[in-house]
C-alpha cells in the first residue's frame, strides 16, 4: 500500500533559521514520484518540485533544497534562512501516476 | 482556462440538502482529479477521470457522493443529502492525460454542511 508520513504536524521558527520538513514514504512500486506542494493560507495548492524515483540527486533551487534518499524512502524539504511568507502547509506526495497519496501536512509558522 | 476553475469557492448549505460542485480543467487536460480536505488534514483521494470515464471511484466515501464529466471537460461532483461530516475543502485538479506525474488544483470550494 502507498503511504506518506509527515511527522511532523507543526513547526515555529524565527525569521532567517533554516528548517527541514521530514517526509517519509512506503510503496511497493520500483517507478514513482514524490513531490512537495505549498498551501498558504489562500488555499491553493502550490507546486514545489516534483522528483521520480531513479533520480536520487539532491536538487537546489534558491533557498529551497531536497534530499531523496531511497535507502531510509525519505524525500525531506529544507528551507534555508526562512522568512515570514513561507508560512504555510507543506505536504508531501507520492504518486503512481493514476493518483496522488498526500501526507497529512506539516503547518510551518515563521516569526519576524 | 488558464488555470483550473472551481466554484462556488465557498458554499454553505443545510443538513439534508444537495449540493453541486463544478470544476473546469485547463483547456486540453484529458485528466481530471477531485480530492477532499477535511479541516486540518491532508487531501483524501476521491475519484478520477480520463476523459469521460471514470477508471477509480474507489475514494467515493458513500452513494451519496457521485460525479460526472461531461465533453471531456467540466466536471461536477454531487453531494446528496449532505451531512456536516462532508463539511471540507473539495479540490480539483487536471493534467495532461493519466500517467503525467504532476497536476495543476484549483483554489477548491469550501463546502460547509450546517
Amino acid at each position: 500500500a502507498q503511504k506518506v508520513t509527515q511527522a511532523q504536524t507543526e513547526i515555529s521558527v524565527v525569521e532567517k533559521e533554516d528548517v527541514t520538513l521530514d517526509c517519509v514514504y512506503e510503496t511497493r512500486d520500483t517507478t514513482y514520484y514524490l513531490f512537495w506542494y505549498k498551501q498558504p493560507p489562500s488555499g491553493e495548492l502550490v507546486f514545489l518540485i516534483r522528483r521520480n524515483s531513479f533520480d536520487e540527486q539532491n536538487e537546489i533551487s534558491g533557498r529551497y533544497s531536497w534530499n531523496f534518499q531511497k535507502s531510509t524512502s525519505s524525500f525531506n524539504f529544507t528551507i534555508t534562512a526562512s522568512q515570514v511568507v513561507d508560512s504555510a502547509v507543506y505536504f508531501c506526495a507520492l504518486s503512481d501516476f493514476n493518483k496522488f497519496y498526500f501526507g497529512s501536512g506539516t503547518k510551518l509558522n515563521v516569526k519576524p | 482556462g488558464a488555470g483550473v476553475s472551481q466554484s462556488p469557492s465557498n458554499k454553505v448549505t443545510e443538513k439534508g440538502k444537495d449540493v453541486e460542485l463544478r470544476c473546469d480543467p485547463i483547456s486540453g487536460h484529458t485528466a481530471l482529479y477531485w480530492y477532499r480536505q477535511s479541516l486540518g488534514q491532508g487531501l483524501e483521494f476521491l475519484i478520477y477521470f480520463q476523459g469521460n470515464s471514470a477508471p477509480d471511484k474507489s475514494g467515493l466515501p458513500s452513494d451519496r457522493f457521485s460525479a460526472e464529466r461531461t465533453g471531456g471537460s467540466v466536471s461536477t461532483l454531487t453531494i446528496q443529502r449532505t451531512q456536516q461530516e462532508d463539511s471540507a475543502v473539495y479540490l480539483c485538479a487536471s493534467s495532461l492525460t493519466t500517467g503525467q506525474p504532476g497536476y495543476t488544483f484549483g483554489s477548491g470550494t469550501r463546502l460547509t454542511v450546517v
